[in-house]
């Protein structure tokens, strides 16, 4: 499944599936993207980030893309399991009056079904 | 790694009256935030930290909100005469200068203020 950023907010897969989430950032001084995942009731939760040098990165079991051209990001999970489930935020940043000030899209709901 | 920790968990108050939220960073983290977050939205920048300086303010951040950082550590953001609208999920959130640039944010699971 594919998700097309803010216009589909909700992604459902089936368990053992590969998840893309998709991210279109607005700021082209944007220089530092970090994705995170939060649950229910809790807060968002680190989980990758990639530099503006670079233009992929990899974890364990996720893989984040960067295409600047563009100023599109996409989080890949592979094998997506239903501990996954959560809302995904991409965040970028750049630097404003010599600050760094995360900015947050609107995030993606991400269901796996068992 | 104790996390940054966020009092109270939750807070239901009146409309009109004040409220104090608490954030304690980790504590080897420099730079401290304040975000907000309504359902179904991503976390809102309202102020920013950088050891006991505020530095960066939201231009939508009404006059009747205030924080402080008074040695660094910890952190409280105060919400005067709260409105229905103030309603929302307070989020806050601690990284450090790293040597290769910026850090990812670690959050709180915050505090969910209700005004009635």
């Amino acid at each position: 499944g594919e998700s097309v950023g803010l216009h589909l907010p909700t992604l459902s897969v089936q368990e053992g599936d590969n998840s893309i989430i998709n991210c279109a950032y607005s700021n082209s001084a944007s220089d530092y993207f970090i994705w995170y995942k939060q649950e229910s009731g809790k807060g968002p939760q680190f989980i990758i980030d990639i530099r503006s040098n670079m233009d992929k990165r990899q974890g364990q079991r996720v893989t984040v893309l960067l295409n600047k051209t563009v100023k599109h990001l996409s989080l890949q999970i592979a094998a997506t399991q239903p501990g996954d489930s959560a809302v995904y935020f991409c965040a970028e940043n750049w630097v404003s009056g010599g600050s760094y000030i995360p900015t947050f899209g609107r995030g993606t709901s991400l269901i796996v079904h068992p | 790694d104790t996390g940054v920790s966020q009092n109270p968990r939750h807070k239901i108050t009146k409309r009109g009256q004040n409220v104090t939220f608490r954030c304690d960073p980790i504590s080897e983290h420099n730079r401290l935030y304040w975000y907000r977050q309504t359902l179904g939205q991503g976390p809102e920048f309202l102020t920013y930290f950088q050891n006991e300086a505020q530095l960066e303010k939201s231009r939508l951040l009404s006059d009747r909100f205030s924080a402080e950082r008074p040695k660094g550590s910890f952190s409280t953001l105060e919400i005067q005469r709260t409105e229905q609208g103030d309603s929302a999920m307070y989020l806050c959130a601690s990284s450090r200068t790293g040597v290769r640039g910026e850090s990812p944010l670690h959050f709180g699971n915050g505090t969910r203020l209700t005004v009635t």
